[in-house]
This record gives C-alpha cells, sequence and structure tokens, in this order.
C-alpha cells in the first residue's frame, strides 16, 4: 500500500524559511517523479515544483523561482520543498504527491502540512 | 505555457448527470494527458479519471472523461449524482515537467 506521510503544520515568522518533508513507502520511490501543490484558505491548487530522483533534476513554477527548492533522499524514501524569505501569503497547506512519468498523472497525495506565516 | 479554464461552479440535483469542462488556451488538449482530482472540504485530492479517460480501481464508474479536440476541452461527467459527490473538482495536465492545474470547479449537488 502506498502512503505519503508528510511532517507536521509549521508556524514560521515572514522572512524565514520552512522545510517539509514528504516520507513515501510502497512502490519503488527512484521509478516515480514528487510534484509539490499548494493550497492557500479557500483557494485553488497551485503548482510549485516537481524532482525526478532518478535524473536529480527540479524543476520550479515560475512564481517560485529562487525561493522553493526541491530535494529527494532515495536512501530514505523522501522528498523535501524548502521555501525561503516566507510572506504571509505563504500560508497555505502545501501538499507533496507522487507523478507517474509516463503520463505525469498524480497517483497518490500526502495529507498536506499547513504552513502558518505570521509576525 | 497554457492555462486550463473551468467553469467556477455548477449544480445539479441528486440522482442527475452533471459535466465540468476543462478548456485549454492554447495547443492541442490531445497532446498531454488530462486528469481530474476530486477534493472534499478539509481533505487531500484524490484521483478520479487519469489519462484523460481512465478511472483507478475503487472509483465508481458513474465517473467518465473524455477529451473533445473541436472545443479544445477535456469534460468530467458525474451519473447519477449523489450527495457524496459534492466536491471540488480540478482537472490537471502538464508541459513538458511543468504541471498545470484548472481553476477548480465547485459541485454542489442539491
Amino acid at each position: 500500500q502506498v502512503q505519503l506521510v508528510q511532517s507536521g503544520a509549521e508556524v514560521k515568522k515572514p522572512g524565514s524559511s520552512v522545510k517539509v518533508s514528504c516520507k513515501t513507502s510502497g512502490g519503488t520511490f527512484s521509478t516515480y517523479a514528487f510534484t509539490w501543490v499548494r493550497q492557500a484558505p479557500g483557494q485553488r491548487l497551485e503548482w510549485m515544483g516537481l524532482i525526478i530522483p532518478i535524473f536529480g533534476t527540479s524543476n520550479y513554477a515560475q512564481k517560485f523561482q529562487g525561493r522553493v527548492t526541491i530535494t529527494a533522499d532515495d536512501s530514505t524514501s523522501t522528498a523535501y520543498m524548502e521555501l525561503s524569505s516566507l510572506r504571509s501569503d505563504d500560508t497555505a497547506v502545501h501538499y507533496c504527491a507522487r507523478v507517474d512519468m509516463t503520463t505525469m498523472a498524480i497517483d497518490y497525495w500526502g495529507q498536506g502540512t499547513l504552513v502558518t506565516v505570521s509576525s | 505555457n497554457f492555462m486550463l479554464t473551468q467553469p467556477h461552479s455548477v449544480s445539479e440535483s441528486p440522482g442527475k448527470t452533471v459535466t465540468i469542462s476543462c478548456t485549454r488556451s492554447s495547443g492541442s488538449i490531445a497532446s498531454n494527458y488530462v486528469q481530474w482530482y476530486q477534493q472534499r472540504p478539509g481533505s487531500s485530492p484524490t484521483t478520479v479519471i487519469y489519462e484523460d479517460t481512465q478511472r483507478p480501481s475503487g472509483v465508481p464508474d458513474r465517473y467518465s472523461g473524455s477529451i473533445d479536440s473541436s472545443s479544445n476541452s477535456a469534460s468530467l461527467s458525474i451519473s447519477g449524482l449523489k450527495t457524496e459527490d459534492e466536491a471540488d473538482y480540478y482537472c490537471q495536465s502538464y508541459d513538458g515537467t511543468n504541471q498545470v492545474f484548472g481553476g477548480g470547479t465547485k459541485l454542489t449537488v442539491l
């Protein structure tokens, strides 16, 4: 059974950084891509970026270029998303999800991690 | 990059059929697979359609997906509506390794 388990909720100050983890089980980690999608309160899903662990390559949405870094640790089957220079409008639930690389379809989602940015 | 446009909301009565559209702004809708995700309040999204028309195991056959090249759009249809179908629905496609999401459609079953 495939599971993506994310780290717990975070409260951060403006200007600081946050790093969210996504530990996967079931399936072969390196044969999938992993994507990060966020959702501000009451808003739509917003794509942030994606990593292909087997190639070690990441691709980011233009909106987050320079502020987001997505990494993966194959030895622990864990993906990470770090967002820097946090602002109040970064308050959102951040989801990791597993992507089938042949179809770019998401097949499993994590439970989401609420990041609250507040002074 | 292209955009995917969905209606903001749709509503229909129990037992009826509803169709949600997802229109691609540029490039052919048939160029890249379209997926549909259901999100109930307070929950993570789940996949209801992948590869344009395929249903994951466990998704009822009341859910179906299609694409229409003439309107450059994808559609999600739900027949025999139940109150449990009330949720937000998002279409998604991709451009290279960039993922593109539609704005979401709120389905109300009243």
